[in-house]
């Protein structure tokens, strides 16, 4: 089945550790996405790439880092510079030249205690 | 980043009603789309949109396009227990994978029996 999976789905981390979460796609997409979705809010946007060894800021960028080194690979790194970590992360991703259609991971809860 | 309105913020509605939900920009937008969203799971695609005036329906759910391309509305007919989610709607400006999506804050749907 194609698709999108991230992991894990639950993730519990100290204070001022960095924590890396996966997301891989077998859609053969194009361009990745990583959200970040607070309860009662909507999605905001972290990083994004269109294509492998190229991605770009998002609305709010500051203490993520991200990597593209496969086309079907978009890990999302949480640094310590993360000022309020605890969240709800999905990945997404679109093939170039299908509308504007993003398709969402199941998403991992990251609590950072 | 700009966030859509959403309205209303949360419904709580018996089965066998029809539901009414919207988003309003201050900008134009060249699609929409709605997705819901279940607990603890990523957003799912409903209805996108790429016309202004488009009217476009999907089972029960029925979408449209604003004629100002600053609005879109959702339509829910004869809802039944397991259309309980949020539901968000995403505006894009531009086409393709570089243009980013802006959410809305979401409509939280109750349906009681």
């Amino acid at each position: 089945d194609g698709g999108i999976t991230q992991s894990p789905k639950y993730l519990f981390r100290k204070e001022g550790q960095n924590v890396t979460l996966s997301c891989e796609q077998n859609l053969n997409h194009d361009a990745m996405y990583w959200y970040r979705q607070d309860p009662g809010q909507g999605l905001r946007l972290i990083y994004y790439s269109q294509i492998v060894n190229d991605f770009q800021k998002g609305d709010i960028a500051e203490g993520y880092s991200v990597s593209r080194e496969k086309k079907e690979s978009f890990p999302l790194t949480v640094t310590s510079a993360q000022k309020n970590p605890t969240a709800f992360y999905l990945c997404a991703s679109m093939r170039e030249g299908e509308g504007n259609e993003q398709f969402f991971g199941p998403g991992t809860r990251l609590t950072v205690l | 980043g700009q966030q859509l309105n959403q309205s209303p913020q949360s419904m709580f509605i018996q089965e066998g009603e029809d539901v009414s939900m919207n988003c309003t920009s201050s900008s134009i937008f060249n699609t929409w789309l709605w997705y819901k969203q279940e607990p603890g799971e990523g957003p799912v695609l409903l209805i996108a949109l790429y016309k202004a005036g488009e009217l476009t329906s999907n089972g029960r759910l029925t979408a449209q396009f604003g004629i100002t391309r600053k609005d879109s509305f959702l339509n829910i007919s004869a809802s039944i227990p397991s259309d309980v989610g949020i539901y968000f709607c995403a505006g894009q400006l531009g086409t393709g994978t570089a243009s980013k999506l802006t959410f809305g804050t979401g409509t939280r749907l109750q349906v009681t029996l």
